[in-house]
């Protein structure tokens, strides 16, 4: 079974700094999706990124890029330039491309308190 | 309706005591999910369904049933509710036939069990 590892139960960051969050997995499988979600205090869920894990490039959506290490099972978010809306908690979540359906794994997410 | 809708919004319920929760969906998504929240633990697979008439067991499925009687709804049963089962409860869905292989969610149901 596949497991998804958030080490940093919570993070702070400075507004307009950059923040890096951590996200570890294992797996034995060699094709899968990687996304990261942001869950403000309204409790929605928001997809903020993807991956998938056949493509080297790292993906990028506005100020929030990955760190891809495919063979390090490692797949960090990197968010520039932070912004108050962006305090929230972030959950790392791994899907497998083999199985019928996409049914994710979360990590145990990371809580980002962002300071003015 | 725009997305997926859950209800309810939040409920107390007496242990020992049925309770369904609704979640509703009109994306005419083929795949939809039951997760639990719980601090810590991040969100854990309940139930699953691939497409109206299946379902399938995830992590967490003992003390839940599920069914898929069609495309849209996909309620979640606690036969007989137990205080562990205090949880955040969300509903998802996803169309895992044009390769957008994201899943929405619902707003979420705060089940409190006493």
């Amino acid at each position: 079974a596949q497991t998804v590892t958030q080490s940093q139960p919570e993070m702070s960051v400075q507004e307009a700094e950059t923040v890096t969050l951590s996200c570890t997995y294992d797996t034995s499988e060699s094709d899968y999706y990687l996304f990261w979600y942001k869950q403000p205090p309204s409790r929605q869920m928001i997809l903020v990124i993807r991956q998938e894990a056949y493509k080297q490039q790292n993906a990028t959506e506005n100020r929030f890029s990955v760190n891809f290490q495919k063979a390090a099972k490692s797949f960090s978010l990197k968010i520039s330039d932070s912004q108050l809306g962006d305090a929230a908690m972030y959950f790392c979540a791994y899907r497998s491309a083999s199985t019928s359906g996409s049914r994710l794994t979360f990590g145990e997410g990371t809580q980002l308190t962002v300071n003015p | 309706i725009a997305g997926i809708t859950q209800a309810p919004t939040s409920q107390i319920l007496a242990a020992g005591r049925r309770m369904t929760l609704r979640c509703t969906q009109d994306m005419r998504h083929n795949a939809m999910y039951w997760y639990r929240q719980d601090l810590g633990l991040g969100l854990r697979l309940i139930h699953y369904s691939n497409t109206a008439g299946t379902t399938g067991k995830g992590e967490v499925p003992d003390g839940y049933s599920v069914s898929r009687a069609n495309t849209d709804d996909f309620p979640l049963t606690l036969a007989s509710a137990v205080p562990s089962q205090t949880s955040v409860y969300f509903c998802a869905s996803s169309d895992t036939g044009t390769g957008g292989d994201w899943q929405f969610f619902g707003p979420g149901t705060r089940l409190t069990v006493l």
